[in-house]
């Protein structure tokens, strides 16, 4: 079964400072999504990362993926209060008929 | 274009009714995904629909659960004689090609009194 595990949970940053949030997996997969969630909002893409060693970026997040290791980070540079939300990695596993296994998610609260 | 939309947005009944829920996809998005989130729980995954059939229903937590795809299009989510623990905010999402990512609606909250 396929479990994925995201750390910090809960991520409190100081405006202007880099962080990363980490997102392992426990099988086989080419497919890791990076979501957004704002409080009382539905889910919105940031990321797809399809290869090993992919490396996405949008403004102050970057994403890569390491697949031998099984392990995306999503690196936040110069953390902005917009910023703050609860991000989500979410792992496809090759036999699974596309559906998405979630991380639990990191709640991140920029502070001036 | 429209994005995913969920009806209603939010249902509150009580204990032993039972509730629909409606996702119309994205237009021309033949993959379909329910799914619900609740705080004890995080994110899972419920049934998965290719055009109408249905190929993963292995999320669905009981068989008070149930759900349908009609041409091609909207899905009906049904819980029957709801309970209090199937209380959350059920998404739905739907995707193009299969490397895309998901595109999801704002969700039905769900209240069970």
């Amino acid at each position: 079964e396929l479990k994925v595990e995201q750390n910090p949970l809960f991520l409190s940053m100081q405006e202007g400072k880099n962080y990363t949030i980490y997102c392992n997996y426990s099988t086989t997969s080419d497919r890791l999504y990076w979501y957004r969630q704002d409080p009382g909002k539905s889910l919105e893409s940031l990321f797809v990362l399809l290869s090993n060693g992919a490396v996405k970026q949008e403004g102050r997040l970057m994403a890569s993926l390491d697949t031998k290791a099984r392990l995306s980070t999503l690196h936040i540079t110069a953390a902005v209060h917009d910023l703050s939300a609860t991000y989500f990695c979410a792992v496809i596993s090759t036999d699974s008929w596309g559906k998405l296994q979630f991380g639990a998610g990191t709640q991140v609260v920029v502070t001036p | 274009g429209a994005g995913v939309s969920q009806s209603p947005s939010n249902k509150v009944t009580e204990k032993g009714k039972d509730v629909e829920l409606r996702c119309d996809p994205i237009s021309g998005h033949t993959a379909l995904y329910w799914y619900r989130q609740s705080l004890g729980q995080g994110l899972e995954f419920l049934i998965y629909f290719q055009g109408n059939s249905a190929p993963d229903k292995s999320g669905l937590p009981s068989d008070r659960f149930s759900a349908e795809r009609t041409g091609g299009s909207v899905s009906t989510l049904t819980i029957q004689r709801t309970q209090q623990e199937d209380s959350a905010v059920y998404l739905c999402a739907s995707r193009d090609r299969s490397n895309q990512p998901q595109h999801f609606g704002d969700g039905t909250r769900l209240s069970i009194l």
